[in-house]
């Protein structure tokens, strides 16, 4: 089935700096999303992104949609200990019908040091 | 606005038992989504519902697991016998109808299958 590479696997930084991750695919995906999950919940939706060449913020989020349709890449500036939990690509290929399948990343853990 | 509702919380079984969850999605949702999410993976899709209908099932281990939405709104997942494999965190979505709409996730099942 289709995969989405996503990295890195994990990163520890310092409260402040700015973070970035990316998910790269071999096929083509219509939809990008991103999602980020703490200890003992669901993910919880970001961003999504619609169009390739999509450039879309919310807050200090900042998403990218690939425009080749086969990558996305999360920024996350002046990152703060909240920041902290597992950040998921998810790519959607629209493949007709009713459809609407999401196919994951492995996600990238983020530890924020205070 | 309520979440996706999901019960149990946490589940531990023997191996050959049996186990069912339960999914009550936000109101007014016609999709339903059931993924399986091992530990250290991104949530992966069994089984996606619009209203009471099944519009993708090719993931589903069909020999051991099955689910229904009837009526269209709560859905139930079972695992009829549990393997070790199975243990996992079984997460409910739902999502309005349409490609450009993302999910929300419930909380999930972790189960436990020793």
């Amino acid at each position: 089935g289709q995969q989405l590479n996503q990295s890195p696997q994990s990163m520890f930084i310092q409260e402040g700096e700015d973070v970035s991750m990316n998910c790269t695919s071999s096929s083509i995906f219509n939809t990008w999303l991103w999602y980020k999950q703490e200890p003992g919940e669901g993910p919880v939706l970001l961003i999504a992104l619609y169009k390739a060449g999509e450039l879309t913020s919310n807050g200090r989020l900042t998403a990218q949609f690939g425009i080749t349709r086969k990558d996305s890449f999360l920024n996350i500036s002046a990152s703060i200990p909240s920041d902290v939990g597992i950040y998921f690509c998810a790519g959607r290929q629209n493949s007709g019908g009713s459809n609407y399948k999401l196919t994951f990343g492995k996600g990238t853990l983020l530890t924020v040091n205070p | 606005e309520a979440g996706v509702a999901q019960s149990p919380r946490y589940k531990i079984i023997e191996k050959r038992q049996s186990v069912a969850f339960w999914c009550n999605p936000i109101s007014g949702h016609a999709t339903l989504y059931w993924y399986q999410q091992i530990l250290g993976q991104g949530p992966k899709l069994l089984i996606q519902f619009q209203n009471n209908g099944v519009v993708d099932d090719s993931q589903l281990p069909k020999d051991r697991f099955s689910a229904e939405r009837l009526k269209g709104v709560d859905s139930t997942l079972k695992i009829q016998p549990a393997k070790l494999e199975d243990s996992a965190v079984y997460l409910c979505a739902s999502s309005l109808q349409g490609a450009n709409y993302g999910y929300t996730f419930g909380s999930g099942t972790r189960l436990t299958v020793v």
